[in-house]
């Protein structure tokens, strides 16, 4: 596996169900990030993570729960959603915050929610 | 202030024409200015960046201009192809404040087809 993968990359679930995105990155790198891409709107910003530590939350729901268990791993947790949760998650990953570093990206998991 | 518009919200070019796609901002705290390419089903890619201290920036068929004082900035692609049928971000990031990350904000994207 090279670069930033994402699973799964389809889910659909109803609004009392909990499931869990997953993102792995293979570049060592230190930082980690989720965003939210809707149709026609801009990539929101959701969460980073600094080396497992949790450096912003942009005022999202707490329905949604991130999880970054080492610098390789994130997770977001999603529980009681809502159909306007529908959209695709992102994950990306950069050498470190700061500077200008590039921010690479995963291929998205395609939310669906009933 | 934190927004960066976007425009067109889709174009459709014929082979080898040249695609224009243009951004402007508000905050003049941004020092750095991305754009990234997504073709369907893949994550968004680094394409090009610039920094406001040139006015331009070349990389094969894409260039960047930058025009500071009118807080704008634009991607141009040169003999477009039907391979770069894609969505295109433009973004904007400033220096966080110590400890905090710099954060990307993004345009609403430009759906581009090249017609072949």
């Amino acid at each position: 596996e090279t670069g930033v993968t994402q699973t799964p990359r389809h889910l659909v679930m109803g609004m009392t169900n909990k499931k869990s995105l997953k993102c792995e990155q293979h570049l060592g790198h230190n930082a980690m990030y989720w965003y939210k891409q809707s149709a026609k709107k801009p990539l929101e910003l959701m969460f980073v993570y600094s080396l497992e530590e949790r450096v912003e939350n942009n005022s999202v729901p707490s329905r949604f729960s991130p999880e970054c268990p080492n610098s390789s791993h994130l997770f977001l947790h999603l529980h009681t959603l809502q159909p306007e949760d529908s959209a695709l998650y992102l994950c990306a990953s950069s050498q470190s915050l700061g500077s200008y570093n590039e921010q690479f990206f995963g291929p998205g998991t395609r939310l669906t929610v009933l | 202030q934190q927004q960066v518009k976007q425009s067109p919200q889709s174009l459709i070019v014929q082979k080898g024409g040249i695609s224009i796609i243009n951004c402007a901002y508000e905050n003049t705290a941004f020092d750095y200015f991305p754009w990234y390419q997504q073709f369907p089903g893949k994550g968004p890619a680094l394409l090009i960046a610039i920094r406001p201290d040139v006015s331009e920036k070349k990389e094969g068929r894409f260039t960047i201009s930058f025009n500071k004082s009118a807080k704008q900035f634009s991607l141009h692609i040169m003999d477009s192809q039907p391979g770069d049928s894609a969505t295109y971000f433009c973004a904007a990031s400033n220096a966080g404040s110590s400890g905090s990350a710099r954060q990307l904000t993004f345009g609403s994207g430009t759906q581009l087809t090249v017609l072949p």
